[in-house]
């Protein structure tokens, strides 16, 4: 079956403008997360979802940073006046479900450069 | 709080020689897992094994292992016969009740 997918692959923007990353993760998985990836730096938390729950927001950096997931399937990330300091790979996974034991599966990532 | 740490942010190997990844995590629960993630250069990353704290044998996958130190709290990863393809980031990961944490992830590069 299909895997996660995200896009765009890569997007560069000036600085100021807002962004949108959508991600479609895997038929039937309820848990989706994001990560943003720096270089030189492991994968930081930035939000979850499970269900029909609400998502869990605990790594969002700013409130420039909001995600939503429509219909428990599509997920999109939105950075709104972006800065320099937000390039990064934006990384999406999902699973079966948030139990402690699921891996999860990742998407290949979309590039963000702010210029 | 969780925390989970890689202390080798690059290592090399020989090809076929054997080489071991370090992880160390804090936690106050007893019952999580743990896992070793791969993301070779085109970016995908994909789980490599993973291991419950429940179980005292340590988890094997064809060429690679864990060596898991409950007591001291340690998760390394055993890659054997190392190949090309190994070339990739692997990023330790702990899941428990609250949160999943990532380490920083050790670059392994494969000599030939």
């Amino acid at each position: 079956g299909a895997g996660v997918s995200q896009s765009p692959s890569n997007k560069v923007t000036e600085k100021g403008k807002d962004v949108e990353l959508r991600c479609d993760p895997i038929s039937g998985h309820t848990a989706l997360y994001w990560y943003r990836q720096s270089l030189g730096q492991g994968l930081e938390f930035l939000i979850y979802f499970q269900g029909n729950s609400a998502p869990d927001k605990s790594g969002l950096p700013s409130d420039r940073f909001s995600a939503e997931r429509t219909g428990g399937s599509v997920s999109t990330l939105t950075i709104q006046r972006t800065q320099q300091e937000d390039s990064a790979v934006y990384l999406c996974a999902s699973s079966p479900e948030r139990v402690v034991y699921n891996e999860q599966f990742f998407g290949p990532g979309t590039r963000l450069t702010v210029l | 709080a969780q925390t989970v740490t890689q202390s080798q942010p690059e290592m090399s190997v020989q090809e076929a020689e054997t080489v071991t990844l370090s992880c160390t995590y804090d936690t106050s629960e007893s019952d999580y897992y743990l896992f070793w993630y791969k993301q070779p250069p085109s970016r995908q990353m994909i789980l490599v094994i993973r291991q419950e704290a429940y179980k005292q044998q340590n988890a094997t996958e064809n060429r690679f292992s864990v060596n898991f130190q409950k007591a001291a709290k340690s998760f390394s990863l055993k890659i054997s016969d190392s190949q090309l393809g190994d070339a990739a980031m692997y990023f330790c990961a702990y899941s428990g009740d609250d949160k999943i944490i990532f380490g920083k992830g050790t670059r392994l590069h494969i000599l030939p």
